[in-house]
């Protein structure tokens, strides 16, 4: 089947230091990737919809020059966190789409991003 | 605004029950409702649903969708410990011809013991 690795799996960091979250599709290539943050008992956000080869789409409130990302292949996509404060600690998780429906995402095992 | 709303929040009932997890929503642009459960990780996909009226069963797992209600039920039945999990309802949206996004619910977490 379709699987998504990310990595790190865990990252804690300085307050004020960028932080970079790698998503890969492993045995597919997909169009489309998904990047959400979970928040301790809360859903899935959606944050973003990235496009091989294109600017990501932002969902409204989150700051794009915040969240930085970047799907430079079929393959990859990155999330890198700027200038991280505390509020950013999260659990950060993409997922992967083999033909740009959401229906068929495949998600990562996610990131747990600490910042102190 | 698009909202999914889950119920019950959280369930705890003994090995060999049968539960029923609730998923309402109210989203523009409807296209289907998922069914995931998320463990400890990454959200493993259940089920998707477009017609309503139609059940999809897999295992001791079922859904059924109600598009003129707006919701969607779960059944899990004679539930074992290994269906202990958070369980994710979420509706896919989107226009024609533009990459459709998912709008997850806040989940149903259950707890099944011995």
């Amino acid at each position: 089947g379709a699987v998504v690795s990310q990595h790190p799996s865990r990252v804690i960091c300085k307050s004020g230091t960028s932080v970079k979250i790698e998503c890969r599709s492993l045995d597919f290539q997909a169009t489309t990737m998904f990047w959400y943050r979970q928040f301790p008992k809360q859903s899935l956000m959606l944050m973003a919809t990235s496009n091989e080869g294109s600017k990501a789409t932002y969902e409204q409130g989150v700051e794009k020059d915040k969240f930085l990302i970047n799907h430079a292949s079929l393959t990859l996509s990155t999330l890198t966190v700027t200038s991280a404060h505390p509020e950013d600690s999260s659990f950060y998780i993409c997922s992967a789409s083999l033909f740009g429906s959401s229906y068929e995402q495949y998600f990562g095992p996610g990131t747990r991003l600490t910042v102190t | 605004e698009d909202k999914v709303v889950q119920s019950p929040l959280s369930l705890v009932v003994h090995e060999g029950d049968t539960v029923t997890l609730n998923c309402s929503y109210e989203v523009t642009n409807f296209r289907s409702l998922l069914w995931y459960k998320q463990e400890k990780k990454a959200p493993t996909f259940l089920f998707m649903l477009t017609s309503s009226g139609i059940e999809k069963k897999s295992g001791r797992l079922s859904s059924i969708l109600d598009k003129k209600e707006l919701f969607s039920i779960l059944n899990i039945t004679a539930t074992q410990t290994g269906d202990s999990a958070v369980y994710l309802c979420a509706v896919e949206r989107g226009n024609t011809g533009t990459a459709s996004k998912l709008t997850f619910g806040t989940g149903t977490r259950l707890q099944v013991t011995l």
